[in-house]
């Protein structure tokens, strides 16, 4: 059974910073995994998704990794903003039959 | 294109009544995940269909919980005579096919008074 764990549970960082969010998920036989934004009360927006022969994934200031083997995606944001607080949230995809979840992190950036 | 769209967005039911939750996916996708968000929790797997077909339904409650995605309309999920417990959110995600990026909707926030 996948179960996906996500590190740190929370994140407080002054503006400008650059940093990382951890995924680990149990199960190498991940298919693809996506990482998502939720904003407070809101759905979820996409972010990024590494497909299966993918390693990694580069959109704007987000660059996410992939690394099957360790069972690990890192999200790493780049000069973060302000704008950038909310929870972000990775998912594993066993082959399209259903994402399972982390517990998310919790991004603040502060002006 | 509109993203996946659903509706309501907040709806509040009495202890024992049903209540409808509709997700109509993007436009060329055929592919619709139900996902439940209990206050608090993380985004629980429900239920993934294809048009008129349920393809795995091994998150979904056994009793009072059903889904469909008919040839023509949107896909409902329908929980008969409700609970407090059932009070979550409600997400909805389609993709166009399997191992495809998926999209979720804005959410059914339900409410059981």
């Amino acid at each position: 059974k996948q179960e996906v764990t996500q590190i740190p549970a929370a994140l407080s960082v002054p503006e400008g910073e650059n940093l990382v969010l951890n995924c680990s998920f149990t199960d190498s036989a991940i298919y693809n995994l996506q990482w998502f934004r939720q904003d407070p009360g809101k759905g979820l927006t996409s972010l990024l998704l590494i497909q299966s022969s993918q390693r990694e994934q580069t959109s704007g200031r987000l660059n996410a990794s992939l690394d099957k083997s360790s069972g690990r995606s890192t999200l790493y944001i780049a000069a973060s903003q302000p704008g950038d607080s909310a929870t972000y949230l990775c998912a594993g995809d066993n082959y399209g039959q259903n994402f399972v979840f982390g517990p998310g992190t919790r991004l603040s950036v502060l002006p | 294109n509109a993203g996946v769209m659903q509706n309501p967005r907040h709806l509040v039911r009495r202890r024992g009544q049903e209540a409808r939750l509709r997700c109509s996916p993007m436009k060329g996708h055929s592919h619709v995940y139900w996902y439940r968000q209990l206050p608090e929790e993380g985004l629980k797997f429900m239920v993934y269909l294809q048009k008129e077909n349920i393809i795995d339904e091994s998150g979904m409650p056994k009793e009072r919980f059903s889904a469909e995605f008919p040839k023509e309309g949107p896909s409902i999920l329908r929980i008969q005579q409700v609970v407090r417990g059932d009070s979550a959110a409600y997400f909805c995600a389609s993709s166009p096919g399997r191992g495809y990026e998926a999209f979720f909707g804005q959410g059914t926030r339900l409410t059981v008074v």
